[in-house]
């Protein structure tokens, strides 16, 4: 049974524009959530982060927002550049875990179109 | 920086062969993680440990083994490689506390071949 879903295999979006990558879950213990962009043959890499006590975190062009109510979390980056073009990843865990590894959706291709 | 190394970024091997993947990092992190990346499948655990000699399960555990004797080291072994283990190896790891507890560094990966 899947606790974090990315139901979007893929999504294209023009240069220039807004991606939207979403991500769902069914844990309410969750209350920590990544996002990790990965390039083909190399490992993910950390674009940025959430706590629930907070509904929005920005770092540049990168915002993730975060809905409780819905166990929604949502990744925006604008505005969209073709070096974006990766596979996203959405990750949670409950904190204070100590050891508890983090669980994965298995991702979306994101394709930005120049 | 955080810097996590796996010893290969690309391995063929036979059916049968036993297989080690080696990570590193450099960061004193105490917990580290081996995962396989698989088209469509996302990133499954295969298993994770706290600390030096500590071992856990992750999701799917068959087919390998697990050795951390020191705490920058964590390796993967394959006893018997088979076909089906033909994937990309991501290690990786983390430190429990901190300012970004859980917030896991990945190194570059290994792809294994298995024929």
């Amino acid at each position: 049974d899947q606790q974090v879903k990315q139901n979007s295999p893929s999504l294209s979006v023009q240069e220039g524009r807004i991606s939207i990558l979403n991500c769902d879950y069914t844990n309410s213990m969750f209350d920590y959530f990544l996002w990790y962009k990965k390039y083909p043959a190399e490992g993910p890499t950390f674009l940025i982060s959430i706590s629930s006590i907070k509904d929005k975190n920005e770092d540049g062009r990168f915002t993730v927002f975060l809905n409780k109510s819905a166990k929604h979390l949502s990744l925006h980056i604008v505005p969209s550049q073709p070096g974006d073009s990766a596979v996203y990843f959405c990750a949670a865990s409950h904190l204070p875990s100590g050891n508890t590894p983090l669980v994965f959706g298995k991702g979306t291709r994101l394709s930005v179109i120049a | 920086d955080v810097k996590v190394t796996q010893s290969s970024r690309y391995l063929v091997k036979r059916t049968g062969e036993k297989v080690f993947l080696e990570c590193v990092q450099d960061m004193d992190h105490e917990n580290m993680f081996w995962y396989r990346q698989d088209p469509g499948l996302g990133l499954r655990l295969i298993y994770f440990s706290y600390d030096v000699k500590m071992k856990e399960k992750g999701d799917i555990p068959e087919g390998y083994s697990v050795s951390r004797e020191k705490k920058e080291r964590f390796s993967l072994i394959l006893e018997s490689a088979s076909t089906n283990q033909t994937s990309m190896y991501l290690c990786a790891s983390s430190q429990s506390g901190g300012a970004l507890p859980d917030t896991q560094y990945f190194g570059p990966g290994t792809r294994l071949t298995v024929l």
